[in-house]
């Protein structure tokens, strides 16, 4: 069974370009969310994506935008790449949009951001 | 307020001792309480996790305790071993899905 998977592993920009990151989430979840990790910090939450919607947003600009696909898999996009966005961008996924019991995240090795 | 408060940032302990982090919060809207584990270079890996219903909970060498009323919750990892070297961050969930991290604990446990 795999886990939740991302790609690319690394990479790196530079300012004001733009980045696609990419998320398959694990068997039988449908719920795709995505966290920023800072260095040295703890993860961040930028969005939650369920039947294809977006569903909650943390404090992100709109330069932070996202996408799931019917196979619940999902992407990240972040325009006019800042100095800052240098990061861990972290994908987790769960079941049933995890409002309630015991269903939990589980996150994906996430993506090393650079901008350079 | 959205923070979940944690301490220590960085712990230091001898194997076969207790390593302890604890974690504070203010919205009683958090609905579930989970530790996670980190290595350097991965991602975070789910630990254990506890409802804010249950005082304790018990997964081997780790254990959850949570005081509701005082809104702490701490993580005690017993006969700790040097494989156990990592950033602990405890996380409190809000209704629906969104996870509120807390700063990290960095710990060693030295042979």
């Amino acid at each position: 069974d795999a886990g939740v998977t991302q790609s690319p592993t690394h990479l790196i920009k530079t300012r004001g370009q733009q980045v696609t990151l990419r998320c398959s989430p694990k068997s039988g979840h449908d719920t795709v969310s995505w966290y920023q990790q800072a260095l040295g910090q703890g993860p961040q939450f930028i969005f939650q994506y369920y039947e294809e919607e977006e569903r909650q947003r943390g404090n992100f600009p709109d330069r932070f935008s996202g996408h799931q696909f019917p196979n619940y898999s999902s992407e990240l996009n972040v325009n006019a790449l800042l100095l800052g966005d240098s990061a861990l961008y972290l994908c987790a996924s769960s079941w049933k949009g995890v409002t309630s019991g015991e269903n939990i995240q589980y996150f994906g090795a996430g993506t090393r951001l650079s901008v350079l | 307020q959205q923070q979940v408060k944690q301490s220590p940032q960085s712990l230091i302990v001898q194997k076969g001792g207790i390593s302890i982090i604890n974690c504070a919060y203010e919205n009683t809207a958090f609905d579930y309480f989970p530790w996670y584990q980190q290595f350097p270079g991965k991602g975070p890996a789910l630990l254990i996790a506890i409802r804010p219903d249950v005082s304790e909970k018990k997964e081997g060498r780790f254990t959850i305790s949570f005081n509701k009323s005082a809104k702490q919750f701490s993580l005690h990892i017993m006969d700790s071993q040097p494989g156990d070297s990592a950033t602990y961050f405890c996380a409190a969930r809000l209704t629906g899905g969104k996870l509120i991290f807390g700063q990290g604990t960095e710990l060693s446990v030295k042979p």
